[in-house]
């Protein structure tokens, strides 16, 4: 079936790089477009941005410009999300999710991974 | 703090109809399409309904979601108890260098 997996827990200090990843599988990778969003605890969703997995072009959220990097190995079916300087406020619960349209990055997203909780603390 | 407003609660009795609103301006719900997610507690959204007022294969017709201007709405008829959720809004924003965005979210109790 459809299903993108994340990967596990991280805990990191302040100032910290953190890369997770989200393998894709059950259709076709370069197809659809994947995003990632963020919910901190008791907080609501915060978009992150966007990649192609096709040509692996990017759209970050104005916020997180400089400090993420979305990246994609169509080899494996994974795409990555990388971020630096890591401070307390990123502690969150990150997910990544699929377009429900093939081609589309700006409708809903269907499928969801099951989140990476992230922890930063010294 | 989101350009998308919801209310942050709202309730209803089993078998009653709940109604949720998302307030956005022409840079976003007057321009794009809105989905709509649930979360129940400590799981990933699901996709409730996309393109204003679509909805995925698998959901229930008791969801059903209607834009006008530069607002929508989510309708819950016949409210079950499994219901019982955080809900969210989402659409395109241009005033964001056409970035997502998300409403802020509102609580569904079933009373």
């Amino acid at each position: 079936q459809v299903q993108l997996l994340q990967s596990g827990a991280e805990m990191k200090k302040p100032g910290a790089s953190l890369e997770i990843s989200c393998k894709a599988s059950g259709y076709t990778f370069s197809s659809y477009y994947i995003h990632w969003v963020r919910q901190a605890p008791g907080q609501g969703l915060e978009w992150m941005g966007l990649i192609n997995p096709s040509d692996g072009g990017t759209n970050y959220a104005q916020k997180f410009q400089g400090r993420v990097t979305m990246t994609r190995d169509a080899s494996t079916s994974t795409v990555y999300m990388e971020m630096s300087s890591l401070r307390s406020e990123d502690t969150a619960v990150y997910y990544c999710a699929r377009v429900v349209f093939p081609y589309a990055h700006n409708y809903g997203m269907d499928v969801w991974g099951q989140g990476t909780r992230v922890t930063v603390s010294s | 703090q989101s350009v998308l407003t919801q209310p942050p609660s709202a309730s209803g009795t089993p078998g009653q109809r709940v109604t949720i609103s998302c307030s956005g301006s022409s840079a976003n719900i007057g321009t794009h399409t809105v989905e709509w997610y649930q979360q129940l507690p400590g799981t990933a959204p699901r996709l409730l309904i996309y393109s204003d007022s679509q909805r995925p294969s698998g959901v229930p017709d008791r969801f059903s979601a209607s834009k006008s201007g530069t607002s929508a709405s989510l309708v819950i008829t016949g409210l079950q108890s499994d219901d019982e959720a955080v809900y969210y809004c989402s659409a395109w924003d241009d005033s964001l260098n056409g970035n997502c965005v998300f409403g802020t979210g509102t609580k569904v109790t079933v009373l």
